[in-house]
């Protein structure tokens, strides 16, 4: 059973860079894409990006000129970074598994398990 | 504005039934998940597909898809099934994921 750990700095001041990681523990590293979702306070989920372990990405199109996220295969990691952040930027940041399935007509995505979540704070 | 588009808030009584509904082009071509959220806590995903529930989630919950519409039906709620219901699907691009907006659900 999977199981998410992340971690990061909680306090950023304007213009600063946001820089989290998720460490995956058990299962498979392998055939699965590694998620970033974050909820801005009193706010919706709002999907930021995704990596698999070959490092092809794929972000939000809001968000994708300050956003990279990586992968350390060696470690079992994967990481975001978010540029330029603002107050805006305020939010809880959860990192979570990505399971896909795909025949010739569609697709289906799950996001199972999360990790616990990092409450990033963007203050002067 | 989402391309997910769910109800703000809903209520049911306890016990009865109410259904849930997350509409977009996008679900015309891809499947749906869903994730049940309550106060602090991370989400937790209690369908995907047409209607696969994962192990641990009770079978009170079901899914459905038709045209442009996923729905979450949850039959005879109780007390504990009161949270924030969250959509997921692709965009109408098939690039990108995207929520729906989110349905508080009370349970009277």
């Amino acid at each position: 059973q999977a199981q998410l750990q992340q971690w990061g700095a909680g306090l950023l001041k304007p213009s600063e860079t946001l820089s989290l990681t998720c460490a995956v523990y058990g299962g498979s590293f392998s055939g699965y894409y590694w998620t970033w979702v974050r909820q801005s306070p009193g706010k919706g989920l709002e999907w930021i990006g995704e990596i698999n372990r070959d490092g092809s990405a794929s972000y939000n199109p809001s968000l994708r000129s300050r956003v990279t996220i990586s992968v350390d295969t060696s470690k079992n990691q994967f990481s975001l970074n978010l540029s330029s952040v603002t107050a805006a930027d305020t939010a809880i940041y959860y990192c979570a598994r990505e399971h896909t399935r795909c025949d010739s007509n569609s697709c289906l995505n799950w996001f199972d398990p999360w990790g616990q979540g990092t409450l990033v704070t963007v203050s002067s | 504005s989402s391309e997910l588009t769910q109800d703000t808030a809903v209520s049911v009584a306890l016990g009865q039934t109410i259904r849930i509904t997350c509409q977009g082009e996008s679900l015309r071509k891809y499947y749906a998940s869903w994730y049940q959220q309550k106060p602090g806590q991370a989400p937790v995903v209690v369908m995907y597909g047409e209607s696969t529930r994962p192990s641990g989630i009770p079978d009170r919950f079901s899914g459905a898809s038709s045209g442009n519409t996923a729905s979450l039906t949850i039959s005879g709620a109780q007390a504990e099934d009161e949270a924030d219901y969250y959509c997921n699907s692709r965009d109408i691009s098939g690039n990108h994921k995207v929520f729906g907006g989110g349905t508080k659900l009370t349970v009277l």
